[in-house]
């Protein structure tokens, strides 16, 4: 496995259930990265994590909830989510350098569906 | 006003014309942009990263950042069906982060 991957691919779900997204890089990056992408909207960023440390939260709402164990591993829990939840979820990963040039890389993102 | 605005489109061209995107931002702060290009059912994929003023070319692509006007562009020469995608402009922003315009749809007809 090469770049970024994300599992699972598509994923349905009604409004009480819980499930997690998982991503995983390849890359020897520092950083990885939750986006949420609605259509017709620009990419929303959800979480950063930086060494493992979470360093922004965007204002997400708490039904959804980030881990990341390590530098290569992110996971995004989904609990009690609405239907306007539905959106491709993207991870992405990067150096880490912290600087306006730190470029990203995206994994395939996780169609999600709530029913 | 939007960080980054970028027309959605669609845009429809013919095959092998020239085609131009345009996004356009309101923070100088930062001058290090990105062109991603996703295709349909995958994540955005990095296409080409300039930084301040000038061009940048890599093949049939050229980045193109005016400072004076807030402005970015991408150019695409002799479009072909493969170009077909969503492309989407970026700003580097502090700590890392990037500010995304909606992006731009894309179709070229054979």
């Amino acid at each position: 496995e090469t770049g970024v991957t994300q599992t699972p691919r598509h994923l349905v779900m009604g409004m009480t259930n819980k499930k997690s997204l998982k991503c995983e890089q390849h890359l020897g990056h520092n950083a990885m990265y939750w986006y949420k992408q609605s259509a017709k909207k620009p990419l929303e960023l959800m979480f950063v994590y930086s060494l493992e440390e979470r360093v922004e939260n965007n204002s997400v709402p708490s039904r959804f909830s980030p881990e990341c164990p390590n530098s290569s591993h992110l996971f995004l829990h989904l609990h009690t989510l609405q239907p306007e939840d539905s959106a491709l979820y993207l991870c992405a990963s990067s150096q880490g350098s912290g600087g306006a040039a730190d470029t990203q890389y995206f994994g395939p993102g996780t169609r999600l569906t709530v029913l | 006003q939007k960080e980054v605005e970028q027309d959605p489109g669609p845009l429809s061209v013919p095959e092998g014309a020239i085609v131009s995107l345009n996004c356009t931002y309101s923070n100088s702060a930062f001058q290090y942009f990105m062109w991603y290009r996703q295709y349909s059912r995958k994540g955005p994929e990095l296409l080409m990263y300039t930084y301040s003023s000038g061009n940048k070319e890599d093949g049939r692509f050229t980045a193109q950042v005016d400072k004076s006007s807030k402005y970015i562009s991408l150019f695409i020469r002799d479009s072909q069906p493969s170009d077909s995608a969503t492309y989407l402009c970026a700003r580097g922003a502090q700590g890392g982060k990037l500010i995304f315009g909606q992006g731009t749809e894309l179709s070229v007809k054979p």
